[in-house]
């Protein structure tokens, strides 16, 4: 399998325009996560989907970030309008579900960049 | 609430020197414990696990024991390689999706 896929893999854009981030899962995987790492915050988990569905949306910071995943293979996260303090490592991971841990598996990053 | 503490790096040691990189945790409950390991310009991926007290996990010569009286996961290996240079993370398992994370611990390996 490829592992989970994300592009792009660096963005820079300015201050205001919308950033789309995008991710494909791993294949089988029915469950997906968002999250955004910094100096300041370290690892957060923005959102996480199961079977598609947003279960826990809690760490999306505010209304200016969005997140979709219109099918078990793609899923969206987007910024409008960003801002320079939304300059962080994107992460996506996805799993198997259950009502045990199951390992979560990350994409390579999205390096956003602000102005 | 919930919380890992790491050691603060970076953690600058010589090739086949012994590594120990500290956790600890507070929590409700006995959860499980993880490392991740995140080398440069990848994601992060699962080192080793432990799902209950006194649980000893290993993978790739690196161990960590469950340890319930100290609520500690302290990583453990014998000789370091180089190759094991990259950002170590504790992570506590809340519910059956959600990890706290520490902050990350970097390591890095001279020759």
């Amino acid at each position: 399998d490829a592992g989970v896929i994300q592009s792009p893999r660096h963005e820079v854009t300015e201050m205001g325009q919308e950033v789309t981030l995008r991710c494909k899962p791993i294949s089988g995987h029915n469950s997906l996560f968002w999250y955004r790492q910094t100096m300041m915050r370290g690892l957060e988990l923005l959102i996480y989907f199961n079977n598609n569905v947003p279960i826990d949306d809690s760490g999306m910071p505010e209304d200016r970030f969005s997140a979709k995943m219109p099918n078990a293979s793609f899923s969206t996260l987007k910024i409008q309008p960003s801002e320079p303090r939304d300059s962080a490592v994107y992460f996506c991971a996805s799993s198997t579900s259950g009502s045990s841990y199951n390992e979560q598996f990350f994409g390579p990053g999205t390096r956003l960049t602000v102005l | 609430g919930n919380s890992v503490t790491q050691m603060e790096g970076p953690v600058t040691l010589s090739e086949e020197a012994f590594l120990t990189i500290n956790c600890t945790y507070t929590a409700t409950g006995y959860p499980s414990l993880f490392w991740y390991v995140q080398y440069p310009g990848e994601g992060l991926q699962l080192l080793l696990k432990a799902t209950k007290a006194d649980d000893k996990g290993s993978n790739k010569g690196f161990e960590a024991t469950y340890r319930k009286e100290t609520t500690s996961f302290h990583l453990e290996k014998g000789s370091v390689q180089v190759s094991d240079s990259a950002v170590y993370f504790c992570a506590l398992k809340i519910s059956n999706y959600q990890l706290i994370w520490g902050a990350g611990t970097k390591l890095i390996i001279k020759p």
